[in-house]
């Protein structure tokens, strides 16, 4: 267990929906990051936030977005959902942007 | 970083015997290197991790070493065992300008009894 809790664990939508995935850091983690995985791309950065601030962008859509609570919990956000956006979502956390990087179980999005 | 390529795709090797892994990084700034085990249904488990100060790492039966000029870093399990099995990830990271990873494509290990 890495400590790093990602809910849902399976999300089954529409096209054209939103959805919100929610990541709760390590104990002590102030850095949240948002990667995609996916069977063409494989594992993709997405979005970084440390204590509560954007820290670094990936190939991030548009219709995509995060956020970084004062708990240090983070939420993303994924919009206008297509068939192309099913992939797993992991959040990872660390102690700083230079530390190593834990990763949840993922939130599994398919999209009908 | 830019780009990883990790080699082989696929690796399947008796149990007892060694699995070597290997990843080419092209950003030279790159200081941080982990290896990550993702298991089916999970996520990536950090199992170890080096540094670009250090040519070598082990904690018992895995190992990494790093070879800086040629940019090059491998995963060297030894004594594998059934549970070894999984997909296996290098990355690479410069922690001065970002924090992302770059991840390879990854390798399947399958260890067989």
């Amino acid at each position: 267990d890495s400590g790093v809790t990602q809910t849902p664990k399976h999300l089954i939508t529409a096209t054209g929906q939103r959805v919100t995935l929610r990541c709760s850091p390590r104990s002590g983690d102030l850095s949240v990051y948002w990667y995609q995985q996916s069977l063409d791309q494989g594992l993709q950065f997405l979005i970084q936030y440390y204590n509560g601030e954007e820290r670094a962008k990936g190939n991030i859509l548009e219709r995509f977005s995060a956020q970084q609570f004062p708990d240090l919990h983070s939420e993303l956000n994924l919009s206008s959902l297509e068939l192309g956006d099913s992939a797993l979502y992991f959040c990872a956390s660390s102690v700083g942007p230079d530390q190593p990087q834990h990763f949840g179980d993922g939130t599994r999005l398919s999209i009908l | 970083g830019e780009n990883v390529e990790q080699h082989p795709s696929t690796l399947s090797v008796q149990e007892g015997d060694s699995a070597v892994i290997k990843c080419t990084y092209s950003d030279s700034a790159s200081n941080y290197f982990p290896w990550y085990k993702q298991e089916l249904g999970k996520g990536p488990q950090l199992i170890i991790d080096i540094r670009s100060n250090v040519g070598e790492k082990k904690d018992q039966r895995i190992a990494v070493t790093l070879n800086k000029t040629a940019k090059h870093f491998s995963l060297h399990i030894t004594e594998t065992q059934p549970e070894d099995s999984a997909v296996y990830f290098c990355a690479d990271l410069n922690t001065g300008t970002a924090s992302k990873l770059t991840f390879g494509t990854g390798t399947r290990l399958q260890v067989t009894l």
